[in-house]
């Protein structure tokens, strides 16, 4: 089954805990992103890597970290959350192709609560 | 600022009826145009789509109009189902996969 797998589902932590949230994706796909979502914001983008090695800032990048090692992974770091990071986390990854638009694949999200 | 706005936080339907869900754009540089539906405690889910070329796009019960001119795109759903109730998100795009998502719509249709 094609799928975008979140881990933790759901995490409750303190300010300053260094903290990883896996992605994984199994259709190989070249592209994935991180969002955000928050109320009366809609999702807001963090980061996205057009492939392996290849990562850029999104819209709200600050207190993130990213790396794409391998073409199926993604994880998120917060390297020192804050409450303010307390938020509704997805993945998503989607087949790049030239002229083409492909609808981005979400995982079920991960919902982060930082005291 | 919001470049990708949906007015309504929610909208109530019944059901049989048709839904109109809105939304709106500022940066005319947007060539590309998602809708996406959201159950709680999951993932959006990708639910139809117009390039900039067009105004019109149909898939099955779900229609999506795109009014260049008002930067507008709406979202019909006729007739509407119970299963239908999900919050709406729409998007829009400039280069391939570096969506803007609106804020979304809560739709609850009712028996």
């Amino acid at each position: 089954e094609a799928q975008v797998t979140q881990n933790p589902r759901y995490l409750i932590t303190v300010t300053g805990k260094k903290l990883t949230v896996t992605c994984s994706q199994n259709m190989n796909h070249e592209y994935m992103s991180w969002y955000r979502q928050d109320p009366g914001l809609g999702l807001r983008q963090i980061y996205y890597s057009m492939n392996v090695e290849v990562t850029d800032k999104g819209d709200v990048p600050e207190g993130y970290k990213v790396s794409r090692k391998e073409k199926r992974n993604f994880p998120l770091i917060l390297e020192s959350p804050s409450p303010n990071q307390t938020s509704l986390y997805f993945c998503a990854s989607s087949s790049l192709t030239e002229n083409s638009n492909q609808p981005q694949h979400f995982g079920d999200g991960t919902r982060l609560s930082i005291l | 600022d919001q470049q990708v706005k949906q007015n309504s936080p929610s909208l109530s339907v019944q059901e049989g009826r048709i839904s109109i869900l809105n939304c709106d754009y500022t940066n005319s540089m947007f060539d590309y145009f998602l809708w996406y539906k959201k159950y709680p405690a999951e993932g959006p889910t990708f639910l139809i789509s117009i390039s900039s070329i067009k105004d019109k796009n149909e898939d099955g019960r779900f229609t999506v109009f795109l009014n260049k001119s008002a930067k507008h795109l709406s979202l019909h759903i006729v007739p509407s189902q119970p299963g239908d109730s999900a919050v709406y998100f729409c998007a829009a795009s400039v280069s391939p996969q570096k969506l803007v998502f609106g804020q979304g719509t809560r739709l609850t249709i009712n028996p």
